[in-house]
């Protein structure tokens, strides 16, 4: 089983609409949580950091829920531009400043 | 400021032959890292350095060698090249504050025939 979970997608979505991912972790201890964006042939960039709270970024919201081991990302109002592979990123206890990657889900956002 | 650049960009390697990739951040980041990246399983960790002249194994160091003399760059050596190594490698840097996000280069692709 592998660490962290997201399904691969792809996600097909018009312009404006509503979107989310999820992703699954399977250490419970795990520290720290992340959104990375992929665009297609490029590396990954930080989209966002995930708190226990939850938190927003413009039209992304990230939620955390560590009783069922699992992140959300959702984006509002999509844009052309997001189209992109979007990684969810864990940092497992004990791990010091390792990160363990999702495979990612695929996002295509069209006109 | 460049951020973290990684040469070569592409390279076609023969079964066998050896090569080095080449990673240099210029943001005086104490950590770096070397990843590849396949379809479908994500970016997996090859090896990691905590500071210069140190070096760990991640988790797919096998048929790789790193080494870091100086803080800025970071060697990732591949002596017998496989098929089975051909991939995207990013490498990738962070600082040691509370901030653990990781800056990564533009990859380079490899392909071994």
């Amino acid at each position: 089983r592998k660490e962290v979970e997201q399904d691969p997608g792809p996600f097909n979505v018009p312009e404006g609409a509503t979107v989310a991912f999820n992703c699954t972790y399977s250490n419970s201890a795990s520290q720290s949580f992340f959104w990375y964006r992929q665009d297609c042939r490029k590396e990954p960039k930080l989209l966002m950091s995930v708190y226990s709270s939850g938190n927003e970024d413009g039209r992304f919201t990230a939620q955390l829920n560590r009783a069922s081991q699992y992140i959300s990302l959702l984006i509002r109002d999509s844009k052309l531009s997001d189209s992109a592979t979007y990684l969810c990123v864990v940092r497992f206890s004990g791990s010091a400043r390792q990160l363990t990657f999702g495979s990612g889900t695929q996002l295509t956002v069209l006109p | 400021n460049a951020g973290v650049t990684q040469t070569p960009k592409f390279r076609v390697l023969k079964t066998g032959q050896s090569m080095t990739l080449l990673c240099a951040q210029d943001m005086n980041h104490e950590y770096m890292y070397w990843y590849r990246q396949d379809p479908g399983m994500g970016l997996r960790l090859i090896h990691y350095s905590v500071g210069e002249g140190t070096t760990a194994k991640g988790e797919v160091p096998d048929g790789y060698n790193v080494s870091r003399l100086k803080k800025q760059n970071f060697l990732l050596g591949l002596e017998s090249a496989a098929p089975s190594q051909t991939s995207v490698y990013f490498c990738a840097s962070s600082t040691g504050t509370a901030s653990y996000e990781q800056y990564f280069g533009p990859g380079t692709r490899l392909t071994v025939t």
